[in-house]
């Protein structure tokens, strides 16, 4: 079966510091590859996302490139800042259309520190 | 625009007890999800549908049922809540092609 392994938190950095969150995964086909973000008290918001190999998915700052030679999608930001403080979560959807839904991370808690 | 509404947002049950949790989504998406998220555990796929009148099971459908009566509604159902069921709920939708999922704010289900 699908499954995305993620670094588990919490992560804590200084603000400015450079951030990667590895993740990696193991699925059947050709799968499409996502970040989302959760904030506190609040639900996931699709951070950014990949669909093909070698696709770069970028937003806020944020890029993760699929790599289908090592399964991995790994998240980096040059220069975190304390708003970047959430909960990380990275997802797979291997299924056409995707209607089987996501297979997610745990999860990885940033804390950032000013 | 509303987006992905559940309802309730809290929820203190006693075990034994049933309760319904309605998911509702303005976008007109076909896709929709349930899913439950634990501490340590990410998020764990419940049940879905791929349209009205449609559903499936997911990775951890014991204990829960759902039904889509309405294209725009999909809702889960706890029977006989038990302290195992006590969990944050969130709802998703997307639309046939998935190019993103929305979710909602959540439900926070506390079986005491």
């Amino acid at each position: 079966g699908n499954s995305v392994t993620q670094m588990e938190g919490p992560v804590t950095l200084s603000e400015e510091a450079f951030l990667t969150i590895n993740c990696t995964y193991t699925a059947t086909g050709y799968p499409s590859l996502f970040w989302y973000v959760q904030y506190p008290g609040e639900g996931l918001q699709l951070l950014l996302k990949a669909t093909k190999a070698d696709d770069k998915g970028s937003n806020k700052g944020f890029e993760a490139t699929y790599r289908k030679e090592t399964t991995s999608f790994h998240l980096e930001k040059g220069s975190v800042q304390v708003s970047d403080s959430a909960v990380y979560f990275c997802a797979l959807s291997d299924s056409g259309g995707g209607a089987d839904g996501l297979t997610f991370g745990k999860g990885t808690h940033l804390i950032i520190q000013p | 625009n509303a987006g992905v509404t559940q309802t309730p947002k809290f929820r203190v049950l006693k075990t034994g007890q049933s309760m319904t949790l309605l998911c509702a989504q303005d976008m007109n998406h076909e896709y929709m999800y349930w899913y439950r998220q634990d501490p340590g555990m990410g998020l764990r796929l419940i049940h879905y549908s791929v349209g009205e009148g449609t559903t499936a099971k997911g990775e951890v459908p014991d204990g829960y049922n759902v039904s889509r009566l309405k294209k725009q509604n999909f809702l889960l159902g706890l029977e006989s809540a038990a302290p195992s069921q006590t969990s944050v709920y969130f709802c998703a939708s997307t639309r046939q092609g998935f190019t993103e999922a929305f979710f909602g704010q959540g439900t926070r289900l506390t079986v005491v």
